[in-house]
């Protein structure tokens, strides 16, 4: 299959930016997405960028995208304790997840 | 619409029993998937179906089978549960319209534990 690269874990207190990264390896993925998974939940589709675009702003996350080294990445502004959760990055139809990386917000 | 549904929300078997563990969707999507989510693991695709009568294996299909008899459900069978199987299963569909970003609609879940 196809590799996703993320750090597992990631901590900031509140009010500060988080930056959450993935790397991949398929080329050909139309979109990127971003999943959030709560404690005890399933994911939620967070965001997605199209694969033509560099950058892509929904209220407190920007999400960027590297073709080139084909890095994504995905800030969230002003980070709150209930952004805490694990966050999926996704290529390819999202068949192919990263890890996740488990945010942690401390007050 | 009720989205993914998925039951039952924990089980616990022993080894070598079976068991299904159901999903459906009410939203048409032709796009349904089982992912298993293991602590360091992230989520590991089973199997999928991409249309009613059409399954394929994804990462890790030993130990499951699948069938796609209605558009509606995507049923998960353990023929003879072993304790690596211990994990929590998510299933997933997707319209698979290509044009609408293709996100997948994840189910809560059922945690499994096998003895």
């Amino acid at each position: 299959g196809e590799d996703v690269e993320q750090s597992l874990f990631l901590s900031v207190r509140e009010g500060d930016s988080s930056v959450i990264n993935c790397t991949y390896t398929d080329s050909s993925s139309t979109y990127l997405y971003w999943y959030k998974q709560e404690p005890g939940a399933g994911l939620q589709l967070l965001t997605y960028i199209f694969s033509n675009m560099d950058m892509k702003q929904d209220q407190r996350l920007t999400v960027l995208l590297n073709k080139k080294d084909k890095h994504l990445s995905l800030r969230i502004a002003d980070t709150q304790t209930g952004d805490s959760a694990i966050y999926f990055c996704a290529v390819t139809y999202a068949l192919n997840f990263g890890k996740g990386t488990s945010l942690l917000v401390t007050p | 619409n009720a989205g993914v549904t998925q039951t039952p929300k924990f089980q616990v078997l022993k080894t070598g029993q079976s068991m299904t563990l159901q999903c459906a969707q009410d939203m048409n999507h032709e796009y349904m998937s089982w992912y298993r989510q293991d602590p360091g693991m992230g989520l590991r695709l089973i199997h999928y179906s991409v249309g009613a009568g059409i399954t394929d294996q994804g990462e890790v299909p030993n130990g499951y089978n699948v069938s796609r008899s209605t558009t509606e459900d995507f049923p998960l069978r353990l023929l003879s549960a072993a304790p690596s199987q211990t994990s929590v299963y998510f299933c997933a569909s997707s319209p698979l319209s290509g044009a609408d970003g293709d996100e997948q609609f994840f189910g809560p879940g059922t945690r499994l534990t096998v003895l």
